[in-house]
């Protein structure tokens, strides 16, 4: 069975400064995607950046980076530079890459609440 | 359409009446979901559609809880006798499947469920 931990149920970070958000995972797959979502108090869910088990590099899109640490089986979401259009509900979530059907769904950690302080 | 479409956005239903939750996902994605988001929680999902497969329903809570996706496109999450531990936000995804789906799911802005 897949499961994603998230243990920071919130966060307070400064604005202009960095913030990382933990995520750790359990999967007994071979190959997966992990990925980060954002969701802001309107309530949708905003795709972030991926993460693929064999990818050896770590992601990066604009502000945001995936420090993956896959013998840690961790994926925190490190945001640079923080706004306060940051402030939000983030959610670390995983997939088995191989197969579709209930097997491939996103299972979702339970989130951090991050607020951004001006 | 552009994005994954649900509606209504906000419904408020009597306990023990049924609701129906629509769902018109982004044109081409073969594979569809909902979950459901309790307040101040995770999501947790209900039901997945692929193509012309028969739908993954080992997530839906109780048998109260249905939903059809018609001719691969609309789908329709249907809640019968609800109670008030139906209140939530319900979302829709969908994506493509298999190897096309390396980014994750669409999804669309819920449609928030209060049962009084």
């Amino acid at each position: 069975a897949q499961k994603i931990t998230q243990t920071q149920p919130g966060m307070f970070v400064q604005e202009k400064e960095a913030v990382t958000l933990d995520c750790t995972y359990d999967t007994s797959d071979q190959s997966y995607g992990l990925f980060w979502y954002k969701q802001p108090s309107s309530g949708e869910m905003i795709f972030l950046i991926y993460q693929g088990s064999y990818d050896e590099q770590n992601a990066t899109e604009g502000r945001y980076s995936l420090n993956f640490q896959k013998a840690r089986k961790s994926a925190n979401l490190v945001i640079s530079a923080s706004q306060l259009g940051d402030s939000a509900m983030y959610f670390c979530a995983m997939r088995g890459l191989n197969y579709g059907g209930s097997q491939g769904n996103l299972i979702f950690g339970k989130g951090t609440k991050l607020s951004v302080k001006p | 359409g552009a994005g994954v479409s649900q509606s209504p956005s906000n419904k408020v239903t009597e306990k023990g009446k049924d609701v129906e939750l629509r769902c018109d996902p982004i044109s081409g994605h073969t594979a569809l979901y909902w979950y459901r988001q309790s307040l101040g929680q995770g999501l947790e999902f209900l039901i997945y559609f692929q193509g012309n497969s028969a739908p993954d329903k080992s997530g839906l809570p109780s048998d109260r809880f249905s939903a059809e996706r018609t001719g691969g496109s609309v789908s329709t999450l249907t809640i019968q006798r609800t109670q008030q531990e139906d209140s939530a936000v319900y979302l829709c995804a969908s994506s493509f499947s298999g190897s096309q789906n390396l980014y994750g799911y669409t999804f669309g802005s819920g449609t928030r469920l209060t049962v009084v």
